[in-house]
């Protein structure tokens, strides 16, 4: 069926460090890749996504990478910063419109001031 | 709430009971969703409706149900027969063909079995 797993499930950097959180799934017909950010009992919100017909996506201090060969996106922030201490969710769906969401188990990011 | 509503924030449920969230959007989007959220886990699809008067069995709906009449509401009923239904509760709503791809999450609630 269909599956999007995340990795790693926990991660911890030093401020100013980069960090990098893959996905891989298993879909051969996703083609739209959002991240989301959470924070401790808030709703889910969207920092960046691709579709795939784009293998790079940058806004400012995150990027997201998308190798469609090997079904795997990854999220990187760079110079991270302690407000960027969240759980990360990546989702694969197959399309624009109503196509439903498969989301990953999520990672853990603790930026150490 | 970003144009999607979830009510109550907070709710308590007693052993046996049937207890129904509330989610209402105005985004004027086709297709609603319900998620599960247990602590310090990911989110896991309960139902989801693409169209009015109709919806989807997601991976999780055993003892819950779940009605679509009209295109603003998608209530969720826990029910008794969900032996643990401790957990946050996420609404998410997206569009119709030609519109955003993105979710639009409610701000969720808190549902505690006493």
């Amino acid at each position: 069926g269909e599956n999007v797993e995340q990795h790693p499930s926990t991660l911890s950097v030093q401020e100013g460090d980069s960090a990098v959180i893959k996905c891989t799934y298993s879909d051969s017909a996703s083609n739209y890749f959002p991240w989301y950010k959470q924070e401790l009992g808030k709703r889910p919100q969207l920092i960046i996504d691709i579709r795939s017909n784009v293998g790079e996506k940058k806004d400012q201090r995150i990027a997201v990478t998308l190798n469609k060969t090997a079904k795997h996106f990854s999220l990187h922030i760079t110079e991270t910063q302690p407000e960027d201490s969240a759980v990360y969710f990546c989702a694969a769906s197959k399309g624009s419109g109503t196509y439903k969401y498969i989301f990953g188990t999520g990672t853990r990011l603790k930026v150490l001031a | 709430d970003g144009g999607i509503t979830q009510s109550p924030k907070y709710l308590f449920r007693k052993e046996g009971q049937n207890v129904t969230l509330s989610c209402e959007q105005n985004l004027n989007h086709d297709a609603m969703y319900w998620y599960r959220q247990d602590p310090g886990q990911g989110l896991r699809l309960i139902y989801y409706s693409q169209i009015v008067n109709d919806f989807q069995k997601g991976d999780i709906a055993e003892g819950y149900s779940v009605s679509r009449e009209k295109k603003e509401s998608f209530p969720l009923t826990v029910t008794s027969a969900q032996k643990n239904p401790t957990a946050f509760y996420l609404c998410a709503t997206n569009g119709g063909q030609g519109r955003s791809y993105g979710y639009t999450f409610g701000s969720g609630t808190r549902l505690t079995v006493v």
